[in-house]
């Protein structure tokens, strides 16, 4: 079935430096590509997202690039900054495979700005 | 306003306990998702709903039952609680395409 890999589990920058946090997903009918942040006690809350028509979306500090060749998306965080500390889900979901309808989640990447 | 409730948000209770995890949605999804979770740990998914008297369930294993009776409620049952089943359970409904959104979060302790 369909599968999503996010590297890395944990990543520490200082304040003002950019993130990468990388994912990978297995099913090639995969189109929709959210990412959700979670701070500490809260709920999964949706930060970007993008779709298979574009190869790039950004928002603000954020963006987000897709290679649907490659089969990877990634998520961007420019200047980052303390608030930004949250644990990172990215997701993928198909329109055809046994999937239908399921976000597929990432395992997760702990992020932590140091001031 | 359109959101996604849970309750109880917390909810401490002793070992072979029926609890019921209530979760609703005021957006008129037909999906609906439960997702275990351990703090700040991965995102399990227990159950989910493609609609009314639709059920199935999810990638992890659970003891727990689900029940789609009404669009906007989708509860979940534990018949015989246990300390294994101490985590967080969080709500989740999604129109289709569309953005998945998810509810606080019910933190239960089984002693």
């Amino acid at each position: 079935g369909e599968n999503v890999e996010q590297h890395p589990s944990t990543l520490s920058v200082q304040e003002g430096d950019s993130a990468v946090i990388k994912c990978t997903y297995s099913d090639s009918a995969s189109n929709y590509f959210p990412w959700y942040k979670q701070e500490l006690g809260k709920r999964p809350q949706l930060i970007i997202d993008i779709r298979s028509n574009v190869g790039e979306k950004k928002d603000q500090r954020i963006a987000v690039t897709l290679n649907k060749t490659a089969k990877h998306f990634s998520l961007h965080i420019t200047e980052t900054q303390p608030e930004d500390s949250a644990v990172y889900f990215c997701a993928a979901s198909s329109p055809f495979s046994s999937n239908t309808g399921k976000l597929i989640f990432g395992q997760g990447t702990t992020l932590q700005v140091k001031p | 306003e359109a959101d996604i409730y849970q309750t109880p948000r917390y909810l401490v209770i002793g070992t072979g306990k029926k609890i019921t995890l209530e979760c609703s949605q005021t957006m008129g999804h037909d999906k609906m998702y439960w997702y275990q979770q351990d703090p700040g740990m991965e995102l399990h998914l227990i159950h989910y709903s493609y609609g009314v008297n639709s059920t199935e369930k999810g990638d992890l294993s659970s003891e727990s039952t689900v029940s789609r009776i009404r669009t906007e409620h989708f509860p979940l049952t534990l018949e015989s609680a246990r300390p294994s089943h101490t985590s967080q359970y969080l709500c989740a409904s999604r129109a289709p395409g569309e953005t998945q959104y998810f509810g606080p979060g019910t933190r239960l302790l089984v002693l």
